[in-house]
């Protein structure tokens, strides 16, 4: 089965700094990789999601992440972090063709220091 | 607009009781599935269903049931709460091979 793994439960960054996100995916190639966003005492939002379509994904909020397959990655970057970053952000990979399900990461919770 | 919603948002109650969540959604998606998150864990798969009268059971699946009669409601059942059953609850849709839809949740709480 598909899983993910995030390195990294706590990131604190700057306001304005660059925010990096790591997610490795087990070593077979994955249909589908999504990275959902969490605010607190809400519901998951999709920021970006790899279809293989193209390498590098560019999802809202001005996030995006690079599929690399030899280095089974799939790390979030968003080149200046806001405020409104604030949250908790989960890697997740889908299954086989015929396998609908998602495998979530344990979450990395981000924080923004002013 | 379409969407997910579930209820209730908050819910509180006795080790052994039954309790069940709904899960209700408007996309007319096949695909729903039920998750609890929990500090450390994510997200993990409690019971998932591809259509009308299919269920299945995920990797936390013990101590719950799902039922599905319809295409827009998958509701959980927790046939005897457990303390170790505190959670939030997820549920989500999707059309297929691709994103879930995210509902806002449910916080159940079992003393």
């Amino acid at each position: 089965a598909q899983s993910v793994t995030q390195l990294g439960s706590h990131v604190s960054v700057s306001e304005g700094a660059l925010v990096l996100l790591r997610c490795n995916y087990s070593s077979s190639v994955p249909p589908y990789l999504f990275w959902y966003v969490q605010y607190p005492n809400q519901g998951l939002q999709l920021l970006l999601k790899y279809t293989s379509a193209a390498t590098l994904v560019k999802g809202i909020n001005g996030f995006e992440a690079e599929f690399k397959k030899s280095e089974t990655s799939f790390h979030l970057t968003k080149p200046s972090a806001h405020m409104s970053d604030a949250a908790e952000y989960f890697c997740a990979v889908s299954g086989t063709m015929n396998d609908y399900k998602l495998s979530f990461g344990a979450g990395t919770t981000v924080t923004v220091r002013a | 607009d379409a969407e997910i919603t579930q209820s209730p948002r908050h819910k509180i109650t006795e080790t052994g009781r039954q309790v069940t969540l709904a899960c209700h959604q408007t996309w007319n998606h096949n695909n729903m599935f039920w998750y609890r998150q929990d500090l450390g864990h994510g997200l993990r798969l409690i019971h998932y269903s591809y259509g009308v009268h299919d269920t299945n059971k995920g990797e936390v699946s013990d101590g719950y049931s799902v039922s599905r009669s319809n295409t827009e409601d998958l509701p959980l059942t927790l046939e005897s709460a457990a303390s170790s059953q505190t959670s939030v609850y997820f549920c989500a849709s999707s059309p297929g091979l691709g994103t879930q839809y995210f509902g806002p949740g449910t916080r159940l709480t079992v003393l």
